[in-house]
């Protein structure tokens, strides 16, 4: 157990809907990551926040968004959904800003399916 | 960000030492070389990681060429466990923000 917690763990929707995934990261990380994974395109970073503020982007898409808390628990919403975005969504958490020679510590993930 | 090369996937027969190679030929001198690992069915799982010199902790050891072009994981005596995918991944120092960026990793695979 990694400490990091996701909910829901399966979630099912249809596509135009729009979904939150929610993230609770360790007890004293200030960042939070989100990850997809998918089968064509492997783990891909989505974006990083560290003690609210926004710090890098990857590869997300403009229908999604992102957003960590004061309690430092995060969201990622998708919205306009697409089959192609049936994937697992992983969040992982990190004591500091990020770091080269910071753990990321991840969490069991949200499996989403888009019908 | 450097890339790394991994074999596809590598077998080898319970309690024996399994030598995970990964190659990072564009490896800047202030890259770190971190290895995780995805069992099946759950997120990635840190395994070790390190800069010039070869690491040990209680789950593997982390070889690192003198060059720093390559650098071989080590799994002392690997259980059914063991596994997964593992992937190498460098982080560059001077970044911070950016997220982990995994390669296709290599698949191992472990004989009873």
């Amino acid at each position: 157990d990694s400490g990091v917690t996701q909910t829901p763990k399966h979630l099912i929707t249809a596509t135009g809907q729009r979904v939150t995934l929610r993230c609770s990261p360790r007890s004293g990380d200030l960042s939070v990551y989100w990850y997809q994974q998918s089968l064509d395109q492997g783990l891909q970073f989505l974006i990083h926040y560290y003690n609210g503020e926004e710090r890098a982007k990857g590869n997300i898409l403009e229908r999604f968004s992102a957003q960590q808390f004061p309690d430092l628990h995060s969201e990622l919403n998708l919205s306009s959904l697409e089959l192609g975005d049936s994937a697992l969504y992983f969040c992982a958490s990190s004591v500091g800003v990020g770091l080269a020679g910071e753990t990321q510590y991840f969490g069991p993930g949200t499996r989403l399916l888009v019908l | 960000d450097a890339k790394t090369t991994q074999p596809n996937s590598m077998e080898s027969n319970e309690e024996e030492p399994v030598h995970l190679p990964c190659n990072h030929s564009t490896i800047s001198g202030t890259d770190y070389i971190h290895w995780y690992r995805q069992l099946p069915s759950q997120g990635p799982e840190y395994v070790i990681h390190g800069l010039t010199s070869n690491v040990n902790n209680r789950m593997a050891s982390l070889a690192i060429a003198e060059d720093r072009k390559s650098s071989t994981l080590i799994l002392h005596r690997a259980t059914l466990r063991d596994a997964a995918v593992y992937y190498c991944i460098l982080m560059y120092s001077g970044g911070g923000a950016d997220g982990l960026t995994f390669g296709k990793g290599t698949h191992l695979i472990i004989q009873p």
